[in-house]
């Protein structure tokens, strides 16, 4: 079974541009999380989202949106970059996005900001 | 709200050495716990979780942890270290009920000595 696919894997863009970073769930997974890393902040939790619905975003400016589609294949956007969106986007995936499910992670973008 | 704290961003052991990785969360209802690892330029991999039963949890590489209510820890050890098993661990909590909104620990690179 194949895994969490992200795209692409690497990213350079400059201020003030936006960005989209694709990411395709384990096959019959209908949720799908975002997450930033970065090495001052950590992992921190984006958004999840289930059958086309946002259920669950986390403290992250209006700037950084995402949607999901019929086939549970998911996008995230950032506009108008600043500096300190140069981070590593991991997308995970689960069958419900309960709690209880494990959550398979891809292998993230990395996004530079210059 | 929760939270995790790993205790110590490095650890070293050598090889063979018991690895132990400590943390300790907070929250005010019953937790959901785990444990990632992360190799370099690589996604999160669930190493085991705890949800509800049994304290004591075993995962994969030989790795368990242990869910100690009373001290709110749940360190993870692996009784004999091995040179892959160097990478970094993130800890990370979520509560019953709802849906995927995880909160990581800062993380821990653990370097196995030769």
């Amino acid at each position: 079974k194949a895994g969490v696919t992200q795209t692409p894997r690497y990213l350079i863009k400059t201020r003030g541009q936006q960005v989209t970073l694709s990411c395709s769930p384990i096959s019959g997974h209908r949720s799908v999380s975002w997450y930033q890393q970065t090495p001052g902040q950590g992992l921190q939790f984006l958004f999840e989202y289930f059958s086309e619905t946002q259920r669950n975003k986390g403290n992250f400016p209006g700037r950084f949106s995402g949607r999901q589609f019929s086939n549970s294949r998911s996008e995230m956007n950032v506009s108008t970059l600043e500096l300190g969106d140069s981070a590593l986007y991991l997308c995970a995936s689960s069958f419900t996005g309960r709690q209880t499910d494990t959550q398979y992670f891809g292998p993230g973008t990395r996004l530079t900001v210059l | 709200a929760q939270s995790v704290t790993q205790l110590g961003s490095h650890v070293s052991v050598s090889e063979g050495a018991l690895v132990l990785l400590r943390c300790n969360y907070s929250s005010s209802v019953p937790p959901y716990l785990f444990w990632y690892v992360q190799y370099p330029n690589q996604g999160l991999q669930l190493l085991l979780k705890y949800t509800t039963g049994a304290t004591l949890v075993k995962g994969i590489n030989g790795f368990e942890a242990e869910f100690k209510k009373s001290e709110t820890s749940f360190h993870l050890t692996k009784p004999s270290a091995h040179m892959s098993d160097a990478a970094e661990y993130f800890c990370a909590v979520s509560f019953s009920g709802g849906y995927q909104k995880v909160t990581f620990g800062t993380g821990t690179k653990l370097q196995v000595i030769p």
